[in-house]
């Protein structure tokens, strides 16, 4: 299966700040999927990036707040904008191929 | 809309025991199952997929079952240790949702107590 590097592994910001997360996959995949995880709940799917088009959003996430870039098959960064102490999750990117999800190993994001 | 529950909540049980998590899910059209395991501020761990087709996969101590039909699946896990102790997910993919991604259920929050 796909190995997902991503990064930061964690980070502590500022309100009104933005931090860029990274997803590394190490083979071309053509869809690739962030979600969040919220303290305590399970994951919600973000939105959805491929390749050369623009990422589908799910029902309340915007493309202001969360813009995403695809720019080849094997990277994806998620940014979160104008943070608040709302934004506190766990943020994963994940790939799916024929044998299942691959998800890479998070970015804890604390908003202070 | 499909949802996922994940009974129960929380598990704690002794060094040694077999147990079963539960997993249910509202439309059975989907195409396969995928139990994970999630460590205290970690990713995910794939430990089991199971395609609609099938009925069960093993691996190990770990045996996944699904009945499409009931809309359930079950998570066996035999001569529990304490390094299991994890919240262990359910996710499933719809028909034709290859471009929406997982449905997952809140978890089975478990510990094996030594």
């Amino acid at each position: 299966s796909a190995v997902i590097s991503q990064k930061p592994s964690r980070d502590i910001c500022q309100r009104g700040t933005s931090l860029t997360i990274q997803c590394q996959v190490d083979s071309q995949v053509t869809m690739m999927f962030w979600y969040r995880q919220q303290p305590g709940q399970s994951l919600t799917l973000i939105a959805t990036a491929n390749q050369g088009s623009e990422a589908t959003y799910e029902s309340g996430f915007v493309i202001d707040k969360f813009p995403i870039s695809r720019p080849n098959l094997t990277f994806s960064t998620l940014t979160v904008s104008n943070m608040s102490p709302e934004d506190s999750s766990i943020y994963l990117c994940s790939v799916g191929q024929a044998w299942g999800y691959t998800f890479g190993s998070g970015t804890r994001l604390t908003v202070v | 809309k499909q949802e996922v529950t994940q009974i129960p909540a929380a598990l704690s049980v002794p060094e040694g025991e077999n147990l079963v998590l539960n997993c249910s899910f509202t439309d059975s059209a989907i195409y396969n199952l995928q139990w994970f395991r999630q460590d205290p501020g970690k990713g995910l761990t794939s430990l089991l997929l199971i395609q609609s087709s099938q009925r069960e996969q093993t691996s190990g101590r770990l045996n996944a079952s699904l009945d499409k039909s009931s809309g359930r699946s079950t998570l066996y896990i035999a001569a529990s240790q304490p390094g299991d102790s994890a919240t262990y997910l359910c996710a499933v993919l719809r028909i034709g949702g290859g471009a929406d991604g997982l449905t997952f259920g809140k978890g089975t929050h478990l510990i094996i107590q030594p």
